[in-house]
């Protein structure tokens, strides 16, 4: 059974620092994503990782892939209050039609 | 585009009562998804359905039962709702393939006295 989990669960920072989120999964998959969530809000996706080695970049976010180790991060560089959100990896369980099961979610929070 | 869109957006059920949730999308997806989130837990796949008049089980599938007559609607049905149902329900659609992300509806926040 895939089991998905993140830490931190809960993380509360600084403007301007850096930190990262963990997402460690449990069997073997190559398809993983990362969501965002603003409080009472919808989920928005921010990347899509399909390959071992997998990088992408949007803005202060940074997420990769290492699908031999079962691990993914999100790195925040220079953190913004805007940032501040709760963030889901979700993996696919390679069962077709994009069964993705989630993490717990890390909330976020940057304080001025 | 009005994307995926969710009908209602609140509700409050007795133990028993029954409801169906509507889930509607524009991009003409062929895949769309029934999540329900809990505190501390993430979102779980209840049911999902690939294609228009299929469905299928997800991870948490007991209580709920599903219908895809057309393929830009997707319905969940609670036929004897428990509070074990209160949570927050999200429907979601994609494009077949894993390149393709799920856009999510804007929930749906449901109480079962």
């Amino acid at each position: 059974e895939l089991k998905v989990e993140q830490n931190p669960l809960f993380l509360s920072m600084q403007e301007g620092k850096n930190y990262t989120i963990y997402c460690n999964y449990s069997t073997t998959s190559d398809r993983l994503y990362w969501y965002r969530q603003d409080p009472g809000k919808s989920l928005e996706s921010l990347f899509v990782l399909l390959s071992n080695g997998a990088v992408k970049q949007e803005g202060r976010l940074m997420a990769s892939l290492d699908t031999k180790a079962r691990l993914s991060t999100l790195h925040i560089t220079a953190a913004v209050h805007d940032l501040s959100a709760t963030y889901f990896c979700a993996v696919d369980k390679n069962q077709g039609a994009q069964k993705l099961v989630f993490g717990q979610g890390t909330r976020l929070t940057i304080n001025p | 585009n009005a994307g995926v869109t969710q009908t209602p957006k609140f509700r409050v059920l007795k133990t028993g009562q029954s409801m169906t949730l509507l889930c509607a999308q524009d991009m003409n997806h062929e895949y769309m998804y029934w999540y329900r989130q809990d505190p501390g837990m993430g979102l779980r796949l209840i049911h999902y359905s690939v294609g228009e008049g299929t469905t299928a089980k997800g991870e948490v599938p007991d209580g709920y039962n599903v219908s895809r007559l057309k393929k830009q609607n997707f319905l969940l049905g609670l036929e004897s709702a428990a509070p074990s149902q209160t949570s927050v329900y999200f429907c979601a659609s994609s494009r077949p393939g894993s390149y393709n992300e799920q856009f999510f509806g804007p929930g749906t926040r449901l109480t079962v006295l």
